[in-house]
């Protein structure tokens, strides 16, 4: 079974603008999370996508948004950018059915963001 | 919240010796316990798991044990090989499905191994 990928693999962006990524999770699962990952604040829940509705976010600015569509591919949406948005962004999915909360995650690669 | 913290790194040890990474969680309720390992230009990739109180995760020959008294979670090898350096991560997720569990782990801040030959 093809993992999860994620695309593009590498972006540089200049300050003010914005960007898509896109995810594509696990074959049959239903839910995608996303994670920002940084040297000085680690790794951080962004939000989380199930049959097309966010579910949970996490603590960021409005600027950060994202989607699911009925495939359960995913994409998120920085607008404005930032220096500080700089990072990897890591998608995550998951079967998400059953009642073995949590559910586990599998990682794509990361789209690593400069912001110039 | 829920937090976790993991000892400081980096570690550096040589090959054979003895692993352990320390971590240790604050959280509400029972939660599952999980170990990732990043290799450099990869994502992470779920090394192990516990789900209950006394749970041992095992994989790979890395083994953690879920102690619910002492709120821990230690990774440990017994021999560690230079194809083990990479960047370890602790990591919970809520047992309850609810509004603010949905698809979260709350991680550590991770600690880089480097194993020498």
């Amino acid at each position: 079974k093809a993992g999860v990928t994620q695309t593009p693999r590498y972006l540089i962006k200049t300050r003010g603008q914005q960007v898509t990524l896109s995810c594509s999770p696990i074959s049959g699962h239903r839910s995608v999370s996303w994670y920002q990952q940084t040297p000085g604040q680690g790794l951080q829940f962004l939000f989380e996508y199930f049959s097309e509705t966010q579910r949970n976010k996490g603590n960021f600015p409005g600027r950060f948004s994202g989607r699911q569509f009925s495939n359960s591919r995913s994409e998120m949406n920085v607008s404005t950018l930032e220096l500080g948005d700089s990072a990897l962004y890591l998608c995550a999915s998951s079967l998400a059915v059953g009642l073995a909360f949590p559910y586990e995650q599998y990682f794509g690669p990361g789209t690593r963001l400069t912001v110039t | 919240g829920n937090s976790v913290t993991q000892m400081e790194g980096p570690v550096t040890l040589s090959e054979e010796a003895f692993l352990t990474i320390n971590c240790t969680y604050t959280a509400t309720g029972y939660p599952s316990l999980f170990w990732y390992v990043q290799y450099p230009g990869e994502g992470l990739q779920l090394l192990l798991k516990a789900t209950k109180a006394d749970d041992k995760g095992s994989n790979k020959g890395f083994e953690a044990t879920y102690r619910k008294e002492t709120t821990s979670f230690h990774l440990e090898k017994g021999s560690v090989q230079v194809s083990d350096s990479a960047v370890y991560f602790c990591a919970l997720g809520a047992s309850n499905a609810g509004g603010t569990s949905y698809g979260k782990l709350t991680f550590g801040q991770g600690t880089i191994l480097t194993v020498h030959p």
